[in-house]
């Protein structure tokens, strides 16, 4: 399994302003993902960050809003720009899906807007 | 669309007792399941994966399948407190050679002194 560490752990941001959440892996990983987990709810994903080239985005999750970065093996961020309220949430960084169908789980940044 | 679908809850039950989480899906396709458990604040750990129709037991987890009814479910046997959490179902979808699961909204499961 790998080892997955991200920051910050959490955060209280106003209105419009944008936080960059990093993630790093203990190894090196084609495949990165990032989630997103509201309360109440499960775990959504946002987009998957391969090196070397543009991250994929799923269905309702555009870059301008959600632009990630992933700059070498070990290590992604994550932007969430422009916030609002609704944009508080959970967010995950997870490895996994190339020789593994499994997926490990950072401990996540829980994102607060006021 | 495809769906992985929970009972939110919560399930409680009470300590020693058996404790039994659902999961159906709608991908017949699927070929891979997996439930994840999630602790209040924490990040979701793996606790079973199952592949083929039948039990799978590993301690006092039993993973079930039943590929033809697109139902999989989870067995807490002799609960414990520690036990108390929300349990994922994920779901991997069957083409494309992708491994990157559909989760379910969870269970959450209370057990009880």
């Amino acid at each position: 399994s790998a080892v997955i560490s991200q920051k910050p752990s959490r955060d209280i941001c106003q209105r419009g302003t944008s936080l960059t959440i990093q993630c790093q892996v203990d190894s090196q990983v084609t495949m990165m993902f990032w989630y997103r987990q509201q309360p109440g709810q499960s775990l959504t994903l946002i987009a998957t960050a391969n090196q070397g080239s543009e991250a994929t985005y799923e269905s309702g999750f555009v870059i301008d809003k959600f632009p990630i970065s992933r700059p070498n093996l070990t290590f992604s961020t994550l932007t969430v720009s422009n916030m609002s309220p609704e944009d508080s949430s959970i967010y995950l960084c997870s490895v996994g899906g190339e020789l593994t169908d499994t997926q490990y789980f950072g401990p996540g940044t829980r994102l607060t807007v006021l | 669309q495809k769906e992985v679908e929970q009972n939110s809850g919560p399930l409680s039950v009470p300590e020693g007792a058996i404790a039994s989480l659902n999961c159906t899906y709608s991908d017949r396709g699927s070929q891979s399941f997996f439930w994840y458990r999630q602790y209040s604040g924490k990040s979701p750990e793996l606790i079973m994966s199952i592949y083929s129709n039948g039990d799978k037991e590993d301690g006092r987890f039993t993973a079930q399948l039943n590929k033809a009814s697109q139902y999989v479910s989870l067995l807490i046997r002799d609960s414990q407190p520690s036990d108390s959490a929300t349990y994922l179902c994920a779901v991997n979808p069957a083409s494309g050679g992708s491994y990157i699961p559909t989760f379910g909204r969870g269970t959450s499961l209370i057990v009880h002194p």
